[in-house]
């Protein structure tokens, strides 16, 4: 069965540091462009970050560009998501999907102190 | 960034008869290959969204045939021909063509 499942979601005081991890099965990992999408709490989705498939291009939004880093190990079938200087508006569920088909369940950040 | 605009942004249906959902974007989502990255998410409560339509008109693989996309340029219609209460919860329409990838506001569909 394909699918990509999050981790490293929790709460984190603002300014602080958060690496969530998206480990994917099932399928050719390094065949595919990965994507992180996020959804604050009733709010719409959000597309993050982007990653092609040796990790040598990568893309932002404006909202997180310079703050998070986006990176991919294809011997571990993992995705990362490198969240520094985090804010209260980036509190919300982050989703790891291949391409725009196959999502996960997401993780949720919540940014508090 | 390409604008996502959809309508209604409520949709009450009764059981059984049709809906439509319009999304409009921007800028005209036709990529250099002449494919139109334009999707079709549904998204239940508490769970991730889950894709129906792609590139306009294809439906992904176990979506009922009871939902089709179409339009072309920087107009498209997701259409039920029969809503089901399995069908609540909230329509997207994404465009792929231009990065970054939009999403529209979301349309909320609910049973009368």
């Amino acid at each position: 069965e394909m699918q990509v499942v999050e981790s490293g979601g929790g709460l984190v005081q603002p300014g602080g540091s958060l690496r969530l991890s998206c480990a994917a099965s099932g399928f050719s990992f390094s065949d595919f462009w990965m994507y992180w999408v996020r959804q604050a709490p009733g709010k719409g989705l959000v597309w993050v970050s982007r990653i092609n498939t040796d990790g040598t291009t990568t893309s932002y939004a404006d909202s997180v560009k310079g703050r998070f880093t986006i990176s991919r190990d294809n011997a571990k079938n993992t995705l990362y998501l490198q969240m520094n200087s985090l804010r209260a508006d980036d509190t919300a569920v982050y989703y790891c999907t291949r391409g725009v088909d196959l999502w996960g369940r997401g993780t949720l950040v919540t940014v508090s102190s | 960034d390409v604008v996502m605009t959809q309508s209604p942004l409520s949709l009450p249906v009764t059981l059984g008869q049709p809906a439509s959902i319009s999304c409009r974007s921007s800028q005209s989502l036709v990529y250099s290959d002449g494919n139109t990255f334009l999707n079709w998410f549904h998204q239940r409560p508490g769970q991730s969204p889950r894709r129906l339509i792609y590139t306009v008109s294809n439906r992904d693989s176990g979506v009922p045939d009871r939902f089709s996309g179409s339009g072309s340029g920087t107009d498209f219609t997701l259409k039920i021909s029969r809503v089901e209460a399995e069908d609540v919860g909230v329509y997207y329409c994404m465009q792929g063509t231009h990065w970054p990838f939009t999403f529209g506001q979301g349309t909320r569909l609910e049973i009368k």
